[in-house]
């Protein structure tokens, strides 16, 4: 079944402790992103990947890292996190088909509480 | 820059009305797609449709239908004889490059008995 996954999919921290969000599909997919969804803000994108190494900003990257080391993977990293940072975070990938549309795939959802 | 606007932040109707969710948009692109998505309560994102800016055909699928009118930028969702299991947060995104979608700010509809 082609999907995306996260873990862990629950998560409460305390500030300043770091945390790693794991993201991985199956489909072989060349672009990953993570987005952070909060009330009456919708999705923001956080940071995107292209391909193996390549990655960048979107359009709130600040306390955020991430790696494409491999294909399938793109962890989503909070080196110190901040309360601000309690949000729900969602992966996704996507294809270009060979029409130019592509096709997005979300995760299921991380809900992440930092206190 | 991009920008999608969903005016409505929550609706409120009664089982079996029709209820209508409106999505404006901003770009600079002539080719970029237009989606609609559902999350429900239990929070995942559902994907609706996905239409492209050169096909402003109307869709129809069973209970839902969706009006794209490029001249006044909008990409608005109705949702006919709505039913309790319709409530749900949904999103309007738009995407002009393969790697970014940027969403509105969401619509919570509730549909009551």
């Amino acid at each position: 079944e082609a999907q995306v996954t996260q873990n862990p999919r629950y998560l409460i921290t305390v500030t300043g402790k770091k945390l790693t969000v794991t993201c991985s599909q199956n489909m072989n997919h060349e672009y990953m992103s993570w987005y952070r969804q909060d009330p009456g803000l919708g999705l923001r994108q956080i940071y995107y990947s292209m391909n193996v190494e390549v990655t960048d900003k979107g359009d709130v990257p600040e306390g955020y890292k991430v790696s494409r080391k491999e294909k399938r993977n793109f962890p989503l990293i909070l080196e110190s996190p901040s309360p601000n940072q309690t949000s729900l975070y969602f992966c996704a990938s996507s294809l270009l088909d060979s029409n130019g549309a592509y096709e997005q795939y979300f995760g299921p959802g991380t809900r992440l509480t930092v206190t | 820059a991009q920008k999608v606007t969903q005016a409505q932040t929550e609706i409120s109707v009664v089982e079996k009305e029709d209820v209508t969710l409106d999505c404006v948009y901003e770009t600079r692109d002539t080719t970029y797609y237009l989606f609609w998505y559902k999350q429900p309560p239990s929070g995942e994102l559902v994907f609706l449709i996905r239409r492209n800016s050169f096909d402003e055909q109307n869709e129809i699928s069973g209970r839902y239908s969706w009006n794209f009118q490029k001249s006044t930028s909008s990409f608005n969702f109705t949702i006919t004889a709505s039913q309790v299991v319709d409530s749900a947060v949904y999103f309007c995104a738009l995407s002009a490059s393969y790697y970014k979608l940027s969403f509105g700010a969401g619509t919570t509809v509730t549909v009551r008995a």
